[in-house]
């Protein structure tokens, strides 16, 4: 099994949909949790931490689920400019490196 | 605010040139910086990692090699570049564990 593995996508979703989509992980002493976005051709950028509790920026909404080992993001009313490629990032317990998944491609349709 | 840069932001180089790619952060002093490779329909590798001046940690065995001669400066080189080598090139500064904050990328292309 891979470290952290991804739905790659696309997902093709129409504007105003509500979207989710997870990233699980296999190292069950991982402490830290986060999802980056990547625009095409750019570098990828900080979208939000992952908390225990989950937390809840704007429509964008992050959990975390230890038992089965997966993080999610749901997107609520999607806008065109929620195109992107969406990256989790998971910190093994005790490294100090990240582990990045190859990203879930979203497509916002109009 | 901490601004970091890449230069240069694309490159096209022949099979068996040297590389050498630079990073440089502003706003910050003792970064840890990384440099990472996405290739073409893969994930983001991580390929060296620096907590201070002259130290560099290696995660992925390759003909390439890092180097952080300034606290706020590091490079990514190569003395014979492969074709395998292409992709982008992304280096990133980190204040904590899993806040990293990229540069702009440089685009390789091997021939």
């Amino acid at each position: 099994r891979k470290e952290v593995e991804q739905d790659p996508g696309p997902f093709n979703v129409p504007e105003g949909a509500t979207v989710a989509f997870n990233c699980t992980y296999s190292n069950s002493a991982s402490q830290s949790f986060f999802w980056y976005r990547q625009d095409c051709r750019k570098e990828p950028k900080l979208l939000m931490s992952v908390y225990s509790s989950g937390n809840e920026d704007g429509r964008f909404t992050a959990q975390l689920n230890r038992a089965s080992q997966y993080i999610s993001l749901l997107i609520r009313d999607s806008k065109l400019s929620d195109s992107a490629t969406y990256l989790c990032v998971v910190i093994p317990g005790g490294a100090d490196g990240l582990t990045f998944g190859k990203g879930t491609h979203l497509i916002i349709q109009p | 605010s901490q601004t970091i840069h890449q230069w240069p932001a694309t490159l096209v180089q022949p099979v068996g040139s040297p590389l050498s790619l630079e990073c440089t952060v502003e706003g910050t002093s003792n970064p840890n910086l990384y440099w990472y490779r996405q290739a073409a329909g893969r994930g983001l590798q991580l390929l060296f990692y620096s907590v201070g001046i002259g130290q560099i940690s290696s995660e992925v065995p390759q003909n390439l090699s890092a180097s952080r001669p300034q606290d706020r400066q590091f490079i990514l080189s190569s003395k014979k570049l492969l074709l395998s080598d292409s992709g982008f090139y992304l280096c990133a500064w980190s204040p904590r564990a899993g806040e990293q904050y990229f540069g702009p990328g440089t685009r390789l292309t091997v021939t």
